[in-house]
């Protein structure tokens, strides 16, 4: 019930298309959805995040979509760069509780 | 401002050998947590720390300890290596123990054991 699901494993795009990539959970108390970039080498680092309140929030190219009746969430990365490519990671908690990663999503924008 | 540091960046440790890792949160933040991150998966949570206190443990056996101090940094420790150790070690740091602010991570400490 702690597990979050996530696909694609991997991804490539051309630049300037659209990226998707989604996530599902189990656990109804998780109450806050981020969405993480890592680079290698890098630790992870947030790129936006949703609550269950909202169905979508957008932040320049990057944009959340979350159903909680299905408990899926998406991000999409519009107009994707080389700059992009990264491995993504969603996640989930509850208040007050330690974050559930799901297993990545290696991105590859082609130039 | 510093982000998280954390130290050393890189460690090859032998099997049954004991490590060390250091953490130093954003100035602030009380909070500190591990996690685990095996190439190609995402990171696993190992211990929260708020206030000095321990907040949380992730499913890991107790050859895994860790402790924060008066200033906030924090150490990792793990005894008995083992090859499965091997993996990069993420601490995380938030205002507060809620997750309500979201994480802030290091860039990590990646711990090879041969």
């Amino acid at each position: 019930q702690q597990q979050v699901k996530q696909s694609p494993q991997s991804l490539i795009v051309q630049k300037g298309g659209i990226s998707i990539i989604n996530c599902a959970y189990e656990n109804t108390a998780f109450d806050y959805f981020p969405w993480y970039q890592q680079f290698p080498g890098k630790g992870p680092a947030l790129l936006i995040a949703i609550r269950p309140d909202v169905s979508e929030k957008k932040e320049g190219r990057f944009t959340i979509s979350f159903n909680k009746s299905a408990k899926q969430f998406s991000l999409h990365i519009m107009d994707s760069q080389p700059g992009d490519s990264a491995t993504y990671f969603c996640a989930a908690n509850n208040y007050g509780q330690n974050f559930v990663f799901g297993p990545g999503t290696r991105l590859s924008v082609l130039p | 401002d510093a982000g998280v540091t954390q130290s050393p960046t890189h460690l090859i440790k032998t099997r049954g050998q004991h490590v060390t890792l250091r953490c130093s949160p954003i100035s602030g933040h009380k909070s500190v947590s591990w996690y685990q991150q095996v190439l190609g998966q995402g990171p696993q949570f190992i211990f929260q720390y708020y206030e000095k206190e321990e907040r949380g443990r992730g499913n890991f056996p107790d050859r895994f300890s860790a402790r924060q101090f008066p200033n906030y940094s924090s150490e990792l420790n793990v005894n008995a290596l083992l090859l499965g150790d091997s993996a990069l070690y993420l601490c995380a740091s938030s205002l507060d123990h809620t997750g309500s602010y979201g994480y802030t991570f290091g860039s990590g400490t990646r711990l090879t054991v041969v």
